[in-house]
């Protein structure tokens, strides 16, 4: 499986940009997934990158660097219920998904 | 309405009581997995089953035991609860396959083990 990594804990303000970063392993990877995941509740499905580049989504975004291993979550105008865990999860050779510890961010007035 | 659904939600129990935690989908998807979610520990995989009559073990497997006898069920079964296994299960499966596909997620079934 992948190797994971993205920051435990981010916080920002409502209204803010904030980029949630996560780096991978690039042997045998195929693509990189993001969920979102509200306490005490199951994840949501937010993007899958195979390509490399910038994938828009409404208020949230998300891109991918094949070479580099590395992928971001772009979340703008935020809002309190953007307060939530973001999981990053990346497959490789086979069909499972590894997710990362998840970043848990804080969206305050 | 498309789902994935687990029970019990919520389970107190105590060591050594054998345990099942059922999983069932009504989207025809082939793929199936469970996830244990502990703090700061993220999702582990315990088992998946690409089809029917085909498991394989994830990251976490042992305490565990899985069955896929029809394509829509995939219970978890603890055999002999330890405290150890206390934890958030959850439940997804996939339907163009889960390197490609989104994952549905059961709503969660907390587990306690006295």
């Amino acid at each position: 499986g992948q190797n994971i990594d993205q920051p435990t804990e981010m916080t920002a303000t409502e209204g803010a940009i904030v980029q949630i970063n996560c780096t991978y392993q690039t042997s045998g990877f195929n693509g990189l997934f993001w969920y979102q995941q509200h306490a005490g509740e199951a994840p949501t499905f937010l993007s899958y990158n195979v390509l490399d580049g910038l994938e828009e989504k409404g208020r949230f975004s998300s891109f991918l660097s094949r070479s580099k291993g590395y992928s971001y979550l772009l979340l703008k105008e935020l809002q309190m219920k953007d307060s939530a865990s973001y999981l990053c999860a990346g497959t490789s050779g086979g069909y499972i998904p590894t997710f990362g510890r998840g970043t848990s961010l804080i969206v305050h007035p | 309405e498309a789902q994935v659904t687990q029970n019990p939600r919520y389970l107190i129990t105590v060591t050594g009581k054998k345990l099942t935690v059922t999983c069932s989908q009504n989207m025809n998807h082939e793929y199936m997995s469970w996830y244990r979610q502990d703090p700061g520990l993220g999702l582990r995989q315990i088992y998946y089953s690409m089809n029917v009559e085909v498991t394989d073990k994830g990251d976490v497997p042992e305490g565990y035991k899985v069955s896929r006898k029809e394509k829509r069920n995939f219970p978890l079964i603890l055999e002999s609860p330890s405290p150890n296994q206390t934890s958030l299960y959850f439940c997804a499966s996939s339907g163009t396959g889960p390197n490609t596909g989104e994952l549905f997620f059961g709503e969660g079934s907390r587990l306690t083990v006295l």
